[in-house]
């Protein structure tokens, strides 16, 4: 089974900084990796598709970057209503969810 | 508009059984892999098991197989999880969500999840 190793877990940032948030596959999985967004009482919204896609909808301050196991989610600036987890899931083999990165307020 | 809606959830004694449902809207459902994926209270998401568009391949989490069954009725637009054998560590909100080409373009659309409780 593949393993998805996100960090940090946790980080607190303020309004308008960069924000980076880092997952690692235990093999690799090509680009088959997602990043999503959860808010609390919420289903998740996918933010990222197949690495570096930004899924419609989704303000252009996200982004993806990576391929095979080292995949990269940045927030250039982040917005009030960033505050959130985040969870990176690969779909090479089966599916599999990171165990989420909580973006609180500093 | 394009809709997933969980039913079925309820407290259930451990080593009981549910049958949870994911009824789409909006969306050609025959043309889409579908997924159930849950999350404990407090924790993460875990994906639980996905069915092909036409229910020709399915696959399971490790923590779920031989008890979990997941089926699709394309003609009633329709996605379902048998739950059995359930153990307190089922207890969580379980979603639906619509994979796009088969999860190489995320899971893209999400029901609200429906909740399955565990306990004596």
């Amino acid at each position: 089974d593949i393993q998805m190793t996100q960090s940090p877990s946790s980080l607190s940032a303020s309004v308008g900084d960069r924000v980076t948030i880092t997952c690692r596959a235990s093999q690799t999985i090509n680009n088959y990796l997602n990043w999503y967004q959860q808010k609390p009482g919420e289903a998740p919204k996918l933010l990222i598709y197949a690495a570096s896609s930004l899924q419609s909808g989704v303000p252009s301050r996200f982004s993806g970057s990576g391929s095979g196991t080292d995949f990269t989610l940045t927030i250039s600036s982040l917005q009030p209503e960033d505050f959130a987890t985040y969870y990176c899931q690969q779909g090479f083999s089966a599916r599999t969810f990171g165990q989420g990165t909580k973006v609180e307020i500093k | 508009q394009v809709q997933l809606v969980e039913s079925g959830g309820g407290l259930v004694k451990p080593g009981g059984s549910l049958r949870l449902s994911c009824a789409a809207s909006g969306f050609i459902f025959s043309d889409y892999y579908m997924s159930w994926i849950r999350q404990a209270p407090g924790k993460g998401l875990e994906w639980v098991s996905y069915i092909s568009s036409s229910s020709g391949y399915t696959n399971y989490a490790d923590s779920v197989k031989g008890r979990f069954t997941i089926s699709r009725d394309n003609a009633k637009n329709s996605l379902y999880l048998q739950v059995n054998s359930l153990r307190a560590e089922d207890t969580a909100v379980y979603y639906c969500a619509r994979e796009n080409s088969g999860s190489y373009y995320g899971m893209d659309v999400w029901g609200q999840g429906t909740t399955v409780t565990v306990s004596s």
